[in-house]
Parts: structure tokens; C-alpha cells; sequence
């Protein structure tokens, strides 16, 4: 059973550009977070995502800021017209069933450095 | 608003020690508690996660442990070894999980 897969590893993008992080979760699990680690900070959450719904998005900039978990395919976290704070390491987790446990298994991040 | 915080934030030990590393949280609601293992430039490594109803988990040298009354959550590390180096997180909640900023670990051979 593969693990948490994500994609690119790192992504580098000039101002104004837009990135695009892929995240294909653990097989046979529905629910799907993203969170966002800058530099010196912890992790911190920023959406959760069942197949095609957002469930938990408080942890989203207002701004720029999408995901999406279709009913084929990864979840995609897109950030428009990406600015030099965005830079950081982009986490995604997953789980199984919610009703058994919400322990979450991370992939190994993609780095999105904004020149 | 739930708030994790570490200590220490960093620590070094001589290759054999006993360490414990210790985890805080401000809401005594906190559902499970997961403790990850991060290396440079890697994801997380899940290491034991502290479901609501229980009060610890082991696995191999690793023993965590959840005091929901007082707030805290210390994972016990033995015999460490340098391979033990790595930044260990804490984390509390459910679906949404809140970090603490994590005890970069040294283990000196």
C-alpha cells in the first residue's frame, strides 16, 4: 500500500505565476487535509476535503487560494498570482473512515519557492 | 482556540540517554493526540497517535502518554540512539490538527 503521494516535490514560481500541488491519498482513504509549514513556523491547517466536497476550509487565505478533491483523481490545492510569503513547504495528510480513528498519514510535501 | 506548545525547543543528548519531550495543550477537549517525526527537508512520520479514550501508547522505545486533565502529553524516548535525531511534533484535535513548533532533538554517538 503506497503512502500519501505528492507532486512535484518542489515547485518554483516567479510573482504573479500559479501553482498548482497535486496530492494522491492512501488507498482506501476518503478524507484528505492540507497544511502549510513556512519557514521557523509549525504546521499549520488549512482544509479538509472529502471526495468533491470541502468539509473544514477555515485554515484557507481568503484570497488565491482553492482545493478540490474530484470524484477521479488527486486532491489539488491551487494558489493564483502567488506572492513571496507563500513560499513554504505544502503538507498533505489523509485517513481512512472517520469513524475509526482520524489518524492522519502525511505525504512528503511539495517546497513552493516564489522568486 | 486549542494552542500546542513544545519544550524544549531544542535538545541534545549523549547516545544511550533516557529523554522525555513534553507537549501542552490550552483545551483539555482535545479528541486524540498524534505524535510525528519530521527530518530535514522530509514529511512527517507518524509515531503514536493517543485516541481520546486512551491515556498511552508504546511502541518499541516509544512511549507516549495523555494527561487530558492537566493539559499535556510527553513521549518517552529510550536507549536513544543518533538515528532518534529529528524534529518531533505534537499535534491535537480531530480532523483539523493543531502543532506545536516541534523539539529538534540531537542524539550525540
Amino acid at each position: 500500500n503506497a503512502g500519501v503521494m505528492q507532486n512535484p516535490r518542489h515547485l518554483v514560481r516567479r510573482r504573479g505565476q500559479e501553482a498548482r500541488l497535486r496530492c494522491s491519498p492512501m488507498k482506501g482513504h476518503s478524507h484528505v487535509y492540507w497544511y502549510r509549514q513556512l519557514p521557523e513556523e509549525g504546521l499549520k491547517f488549512m482544509v479538509y476535503l472529502q471526495k468533491e466536497n470541502i468539509i473544514d476550509e477555515s485554515g484557507m487565505p481568503k484570497e488565491r487560494f482553492s482545493a478540490e478533491f474530484p470524484k477521479e483523481g488527486p486532491s489539488i490545492l491551487r494558489i493564483q498570482q502567488v506572492v513571496r510569503g507563500d513560499s513554504a513547504a505544502y503538507f498533505c495528510a489523509s485517513s481512512p473512515d472517520r469513524t475509526n480513528s482520524y489518524e492522519q498519514y502525511f505525504g512528503p510535501g511539495t517546497r513552493l519557492t516564489v522568486t | 482556540k486549542q494552542e500546542v506548545t513544545q519544550i524544549p525547543a531544542a535538545l541534545s543528548v549523549p547516545e544511550g540517554e533516557n529523554l522525555v519531550l513534553n507537549c501542552s495543550f490550552t483545551d483539555s477537549a482535545i479528541y486524540n493526540l498524534q505524535w510525528f517525526r519530521q527530518d530535514p527537508g522530509k514529511g512527517l512520520t507518524s509515531l503514536l497517535l493517543i485516541q481520546s479514550s486512551q491515556r498511552e501508547q508504546t511502541s518499541g522505545r516509544l512511549n507516549a502518554s495523555l494527561d487530558k486533565s492537566s493539559g499535556r502529553s510527553t513521549l518517552y524516548i529510550a536507549a536513544s540512539q543518533p538515528g532518534d535525531s529529528a524534529t518531533y511534533l505534537c499535534a491535537g484535535g480531530s480532523e483539523k490538527l493543531v502543532f506545536g513548533k516541534g523539539t529538534k532533538l540531537t542524539v550525540n554517538p
